[in-house]
This record gives structure tokens, C-alpha cells and sequence, in this order.
């Protein structure tokens, strides 16, 4: 299994709409990132958490780190077509190898 | 140009060929990764290095090979491509002073296609 498991996998939501995307890991967070990655193509760096609580905003993505439940979501307020992607988020694992989850499928409907 | 350039962009190889994706990098960092990407399973670390004489395994190695030629460089060979190597290849880079959160930095990928 997955050391970081994105839920959901797949998401389909009208413009304008909010959503939220969250990311669980199996083990302690000591930092996570979300990266953007438009598809087929490279990994934008979208922001990076480190400490429990935290929450930090860029544009209309706002992403928090629950450090006690070793979980991040990931939330999109008033989704716009650019929006759309693929959304990856990542853990460092040991000696600053980064870990991701599966990557969760977003589409925008107009 | 971009920090992190990766060639080819786009191959199409037959199995049991040879093949190796390239990849430099403008950002000065001593850290390089090479992952793979899959539908449905994110990016997989095949292989990465901390400095040029510095090469470890990640968690999916096997079939694969690298070089790091240079700070700058560090390249991935499939010896002998198999089908399912079929994937979008990244190669990334780091500072090893990271605490500024800035994370790291992808090449546009290299999607590999084996026949």
C-alpha cells in the first residue's frame, strides 16, 4: 500500500464550485508539498508544510497540515478552469527523498 | 531556458533496445532524482544522488541504470527496455539546504514509449 494515499483519485466539479483534496499518510509528517502538474507535463511546486497547523494560501488554494491525524487537504475555492490537473502531494522520507501519493484527477466543467 | 531540462522530450523505442534519457540542470543544486510516473500510482523514485560521487537505489531500480556525469548531469539508462517501462520519466533536483520550502524543481518529463 501507499505510503501517502490522495482521496479522492478523481474529480469532476462545475466552475465556480469549491473542493478539497486530502492526502493521509501512514506514517508521521515532519513536511509535505503539493505540487500542481497539468497534464503530461512537468510538476509545479505549489507550496510546502511543515508544521502541525499550519496553512498557507496561494491564489484560491489554501492547504493545512493536521499533524495529528498525519493529514493534509488540499481546498480550492471557486474552481476555475485553470484549475484543472493533476494534484500531487509529496512527504519527505528519510535522507530528503520525497515520497507521493497516487495523485488526484481534477476536472472543471464550464 | 529551463532550470531543469530533460531530452528527449518524447520516445519511442522497441524492446530489448538500449535507451538513456538525459537530464541537466541550471539551479546549482547537488541533489538530482530520476522517477517515473504511472496512471494511477504517482512518481516512483528509481534513482537518485546527493553529489557526483554519490549514487543510491530507489524503490523501483531494477532494469535501470545511472550516471551522474557532472553536477549538472545525471542521466537514466533502461539496458534492455521492456514494455512496461512504458511511463513519463522526470528527472528533479534539490538544495540540500531545503528548510527555505521551496521544494524541488522538475524537468518537463520525458514520455518513453517501448514496442
Amino acid at each position: 500500500s501507499q505510503e501517502l494515499e490522495q482521496s479522492p483519485q478523481s474529480l469532476i466539479v462545475q466552475e465556480g464550485k469549491n473542493l478539497t483534496i486530502n492526502c493521509t499518510s501512514s506514517k508521521t509528517l515532519y513536511g509535505l508539498y503539493w505540487y500542481k502538474q497539468k497534464y503530461g507535463e512537468g510538476l509545479i511546486f505549489l507550496m510546502m508544510l511543515q508544521k502541525g497547523g499550519e496553512e498557507k494560501s496561494h491564489e484560491k488554494i489554501t492547504a493545512k497540515l493536521d499533524e495529528k491525524k498525519q493529514q493534509s487537504s488540499l481546498h480550492i475555492t471557486a474552481s476555475q478552469p485553470s484549475h484543472a490537473g493533476i494534484y500531487l502531494c509529496g512527504a519527505v522520507k528519510g535522507a530528503q527523498k520525497l515520497v507521493f501519493g497516487q495523485g488526484t484527477r481534477l476536472t472543471i466543467n464550464p | 531556458d529551463a532550470d531543469v531540462t530533460q531530452t528527449p522530450r518524447n520516445r519511442i523505442t522497441k524492446t530489448g533496445k538500449r535507451i538513456m534519457l538525459e537530464c541537466s540542470q541550471t539551479k546549482g543544486h547537488d541533489r538530482m532524482y530520476w522517477y517515473r510516473q504511472d496512471p494511477g500510482l504517482g512518481l516512483r523514485l528509481i534513482y537518485y544522488s546527493f553529489d557526483v560521487k554519490d549514487i543510491n537505489k530507489g524503490e523501483i531500480s531494477d532494469g535501470y541504470s545511472v550516471s551522474r556525469q557532472a553536477q549538472a548531469k545525471f542521466s537514466l539508462s533502461l539496458e534492455s527496455a521492456i514494455p512496461n517501462q512504458t511511463a513519463l520519466y522526470f528527472c528533479a533536483t534539490s538544495d540540500n539546504r531545503d528548510a527555505a520550502g521551496y521544494g524541488y524543481t522538475f524537468g518537463s518529463g520525458t514520455r518513453l514509449t517501448v514496442v
